[in-house]
């Protein structure tokens, strides 16, 4: 399963709504989409999984939505910490696959 | 509180063996899956193979031809082989924790650069 994501970069200001966006190239479960924050120097970072499950220990500003080929990650108020690469990943079918990412920076 | 550390030499020859190896510490090997993945300089993230601590494997079929996975559960360690590499290996490669019944990547080590070169 091919996953694409949009937008490639998305610039905004802190305080402000990010929707990031994951298309899948052929119907995946909504147990099988998962959500990865990726800092600079730094390993990836379970966010989501299950669509809309939180990992332990994040924020409820970041949500999961979305069900067949496209889905949703949303942060609500862009704290400074958030401006990273996020990337979504498939496990519904073999190969597991990941989205290229996109890339959230400050304004 | 569990972690994960990979090991292995930072540079390889084109055409050799790549050899990375992960410690697990803070949790047993038994009772998950375990999984390497790599990411070019710059690029996006590829899964390359996961094993269970049965010694059930699966492989990304892009580098099925060239990998082998291990693991040894009295070191706590699992393993990753690549033959014949070529520059197009060159990545951050990653070990990670897959829970039991789901796979994505709950636990990741901080990631090892390896840069093939003559």
């Amino acid at each position: 399963i091919v996953l694409t994501q949009s937008p490639g970069t998305l610039s905004l200001s802190p305080g402000e709504r990010a929707t990031l966006s994951c298309r899948a190239s052929q119907s995946v479960s909504t147990t099988y989409l998962a959500w990865y924050q990726q800092k600079p120097g730094q390993a990836p970072r379970l966010l989501i999984y299950g669509t809309s499950s939180r990992a332990t220990g994040i924020p409820d500003r970041f949500s999961g939505s979305g069900s067949g080929t496209d889905f949703t990650l949303t942060i609500s108020r862009l704290e400074p910490e958030d401006f990273a690469v996020y990337y979504c990943q498939q496990y519904g079918s073999l190969p597991l696959t990941f989205g290229p990412g996109t890339k959230v920076d400050i304004k | 509180q569990v972690q994960l550390q990979e090991s292995g030499p930072g540079l390889v020859k084109p055409s050799e063996t790549l050899s990375l190896t992960c410690t697990v510490s803070g949790a047993s090997i038994s009772s998950y899956y375990w999984s390497w993945i790599r990411q070019p300089p710059g690029k996006g993230l590829e899964w390359i193979a996961y094993i269970y601590y049965t010694g059930s494997t699966n492989y990304n079929p892009s580098l099925k031809s060239r990998v082998t996975i291990s693991l040894d559960t009295s070191k706590n360690q699992f393993s990753l082989k690549l033959s014949s590499v070529t520059a197009a290996d060159t990545a951050v490669y990653y070990c990670a924790r897959l829970p039991r019944l789901y796979w994505y990547f709950d636990l990741w080590g901080r990631g090892t650069l390896v840069t093939v070169s003559s």
